[in-house]
C-alpha cells in the first residue's frame, strides 16, 4: 500500500518565480492537506482540498494556489517567490466521511524549497 | 496566541532513562489530539490519535494519555533510535473538516 508520494524532493528557485509542487494521496483516502513547515517550526496549515475544492484555508497570501484532480492528487503552486517562502512543504492526506469528520492525516516526505 | 504549547523544547536522555514530553492545548471542543514523530528533513510519521480525556494508547515504549487540558507523551526505557522531534497537533470544532494546529515540537535525543 503506497502512502504519500510527492515530488521533486528537492527544488531551488529564485525570487520572483513560480513554483509548483506535486502530492499523490494514501491509497484510499480523498483530502489532501498542505502544510509548511519552517526550520525549528511546527507545520503551519496552508490549505486543505476535498471534492476537488478548496474548503479551508490558513493565513496565507493568494500567491499560495492549489488543485485537486479528479484520482485526489493535488498540486500547490506559489507565485512571485519570497525569501521567506524557503521551507519544508508537506502534503497530508486523510479520509472525509459524509459527515464532513475525518481521521489521521498521514504526512509525505516533504518537498524542501529554497529561494535564493 | 499560540493554541498548542510543547515542552520541553529540547530533552537529552541517557539510553533506559525514562521521561515525559508535555502537550498543553488551549482549544475549547476538541475532536482530536495527535502525535507525530519527525526525522530531520522528513514528513511527519503519525504515532497516536486521542480523542477523549482518559483515553490512553501505547506503541512499543511509547505511551501517549490525554487530559482535558494537556497529553503526555511517556517514553519508557528509550533507545538511541527514539532520537527525534515529536509533535503534537490538535483538531477542534472550530476547525472544519480536519484542519491541524500544531506545537513547535520537542527535539529528543537519546545517548548510548
Amino acid at each position: 500500500d503506497a502512502g504519500v508520494t510527492q515530488s521533486p524532493t528537492h527544488l531551488i528557485k529564485t525570487r520572483g518565480q513560480q513554483v509548483t509542487l506535486r502530492c499523490s494521496p494514501k491509497s484510499g483516502h480523498d483530502t489532501v492537506s498542505w502544510y509548511q513547515q519552517a526550520l525549528g517550526q511546527g507545520p503551519q496549515f496552508i490549505f486543505q482540498y476535498y471534492e476537488e475544492e478548496e474548503r479551508q484555508r490558513g493565513n496565507f497570501p493568494d500567491r499560495f494556489s492549489g488543485h485537486q484532480f479528479p484520482n485526489y492528487s493535488s498540486e500547490l503552486n506559489v507565485n512571485a517567490l519570497l525569501l521567506g517562502d524557503s521551507a519544508l512543504y508537506l502534503c497530508a492526506s486523510s479520509l472525509t466521511f459524509t459527515s464532513g469528520s475525518t481521521y489521521e492525516q498521514y504526512f509525505g516526505p516533504g518537498t524542501r524549497l529554497t529561494v535564493t | 496566541e499560540d493554541q498548542v504549547t510543547q515542552s520541553p523544547e529540547a530533552l537529552r536522555l541517557q539510553e533506559g532513562e525514562s521521561s515525559s514530553l508535555n502537550c498543553s492545548y488551549t482549544v475549547s471542543g476538541l475532536r482530536g489530539l495527535f502525535w507525530y514523530r519527525q526525522d530531520p528533513g522528513k514528513g511527519p510519521e503519525f504515532l497516536f490519535t486521542l480523542y477523549s480525556a482518559g483515553e490512553e494508547k501505547e506503541k512499543e515504549r511509547l505511551k501517549a494519555t490525554l487530559t482535558k487540558k494537556e497529553s503526555f507523551l511517556h517514553i519508557t526505557a528509550p533507545k538511541p533510535e527514539d532520537s527525534a522531534t515529536y509533535l503534537c497537533a490538535v483538531h477542534h470544532r472550530g476547525s472544519t473538516l480536519g484542519r491541524l494546529y500544531f506545537g513547535r515540537g520537542t527535539q529528543l535525543t537519546v545517548w548510548p
